[in-house]
């Protein structure tokens, strides 16, 4: 089976940066996906890694270690609108199929 | 990218009750997925809906209990059958679209489902 890490909570300051960690154990790693979701939306897409190193867009960056089953989520100049919940999803080829398995969230507080 | 629609967008149904949710997109996919969000949680997949082949299902989620159906290439829909208060959830349709070297997938707004 696949098991996804993430912490449950976090709280940065208003134009600080955070860095968001996920861990996971999968065979057949097929690429690492990053979402935001807002209360009551459904998740948006922020961020794909398949090889090893750091994809910036932005404000956003997302970094993986394929050695390590070790992603993070780097938000800076944070904005009171990044509070939301960051998701982390793995993409496994030994499932024999496309779909992602979601780790549990991280809900992110941005405070004043 | 593609626009995912579902119907309703919020129910509120009595136990013993069946919900069919719709889930429409504005282009032509292949493969779509179920998920459910239950309060508080992450996602978990329910099934794989490809058209013109019966729908991979996840273990713990069964055809009677979820049985969806996907006529063509831009529709689909999930029916929760024989309601509980469990399945009261946010119920996700998505679709993945291609990229140069991945599969991307979105998300449609959602049903929210209250079974009392």
């Amino acid at each position: 089976g696949q098991n996804i890490d993430q912490p449950t909570e976090m709280t940065a300051t208003e134009g600080a940066i955070v860095q968001i960690n996920c861990t996971y154990q999968t065979s057949g790693f097929n690429g690492l996906f990053w979402y935001q979701q807002h209360a009551g939306e459904a998740p948006t897409f922020l961020s794909y890694n398949v090889l090893d190193g750091l994809e910036e867009k932005g404000r956003f960056s997302s970094f993986l270690s394929r050695s390590k089953g070790y992603s993070y989520l780097l938000l800076k100049e944070l904005q009171m609108k990044d509070s939301a919940s960051y998701l982390c999803a793995v993409r496994s080829y030994n499932t024999g199929r496309r779909a992602l398995t979601f780790g549990s969230g991280t809900r992110l507080q941005v405070q004043p | 990218s593609a626009v995912i629609s579902q119907k309703p967008s919020r129910d509120i149904c009595q136990r013993g009750t069946s919900l069919t949710i719709q889930c429409q997109v504005d282009s032509q996919v292949t493969m779509m997925f179920w998920y459910r969000q239950q309060p508080g949680q992450s996602l978990t997949l329910i099934a794989t809906a490809n058209q013109g082949s019966e729908a991979t299902y996840e273990s713990g989620f069964v055809i009677d209990k979820f049985p969806i159906s996907r006529p063509n290439l831009t529709f689909s829909t999930l029916t929760v059958s024989n309601m509980s208060p469990e399945d009261s959830s946010i119920y996700l349709c998505s679709v993945e679209e291609s990229r140069d070297t991945y599969y991307e997938q979105y998300f449609g707004p959602g049903t929210r489902l209250t079974v009392t």
